[in-house]
């Protein structure tokens, strides 16, 4: 699977967009993104992946570049609750033996 | 139901001690997934299991030993542990790996303490 990288952290103001960013460069075809999230002392929870096309759901919005080379999460109104460690994910699936490989992730903080 | 629970939530083992780990999920899910994270690490990939089979060992030593029962039990057996074993465990399933893209669903751990 293709390695991430993501800034370490960032902040934001409640109410407003978060625009996470998450570079793989090296990415191949057949790689999916994913995103997840931990809050504090929780299990991981899956929020949203694509492959090549931008995708919407309830959580949030994402966005990959033409290239596939990086991707933007948006949160579109934070709110405090959001504030949590966010994580990129690469992820190749085949028959037997998938990997979900955590990276370092980004740690957002969530303001009044 | 989209829960994956673990059992017990809290456990504090000594050394010479053997406990086990318990997870389980009602979604019919094919592959089961043990991770351990440290504090303010991101979670680190421990065992693989794709149809009741270990597909993945991330070498991870034998004091820690997974077992899958059925496609809806994942535990994980813990024997003569170190104090730096100490981490939250978690537990995650996903559906037919084969299946294509689907996401992973994440118990909300044990936390391991070894004294």
């Amino acid at each position: 699977d293709a390695k991430t990288t993501q800034p370490p952290s960032m902040d934001c103001a409640e109410g407003r967009a978060a625009n996470l960013p998450c570079n793989h460069s090296t990415i191949s075809g057949n790689e999916y993104v994913y995103w997840y999230r931990q809050i504090h002392s929780q299990g991981p929870q899956y929020i949203i992946h694509g492959l090549k096309n931008n995708e919407t759901n309830e959580m949030a919005s994402l966005i990959i570049t033409e290239d596939r080379k990086s991707s933007t999460l948006i949160l579109p109104h934070a709110t405090l609750r959001d504030t949590a460690v966010y994580y990129c994910i690469v992820r190749l699936f085949k028959a037997a033996g998938n990997k979900l490989t955590f990276g370092g992730g980004t740690r957002v903080l969530v303001k009044p | 139901d989209t829960e994956v629970t673990q059992t017990p939530k809290h456990l504090v083992m000594g050394m010479t001690n053997k406990k086990s780990l318990k997870c389980e999920q009602h979604m019919g899910h094919r592959a089961m997934y043990w991770y351990k994270q440290k504090a303010k690490k991101p979670p680190e990939l421990m065992f693989v299991y794709s149809y009741e089979k270990l597909s993945i060992n991330e070498s991870v030593p034998s004091r820690f030993s997974p077992e899958c029962p059925n496609s809806s039990l994942l535990n994980l057996h813990l024997h003569a542990l170190q104090p730096e074993d100490s981490a939250l465990y978690l537990c995650a399933s996903s559906q037919d790996p084969g299946q294509g893209a689907t996401e992973a669903f994440f118990g909300q751990g044990t936390r391991l303490t070894v004294v």
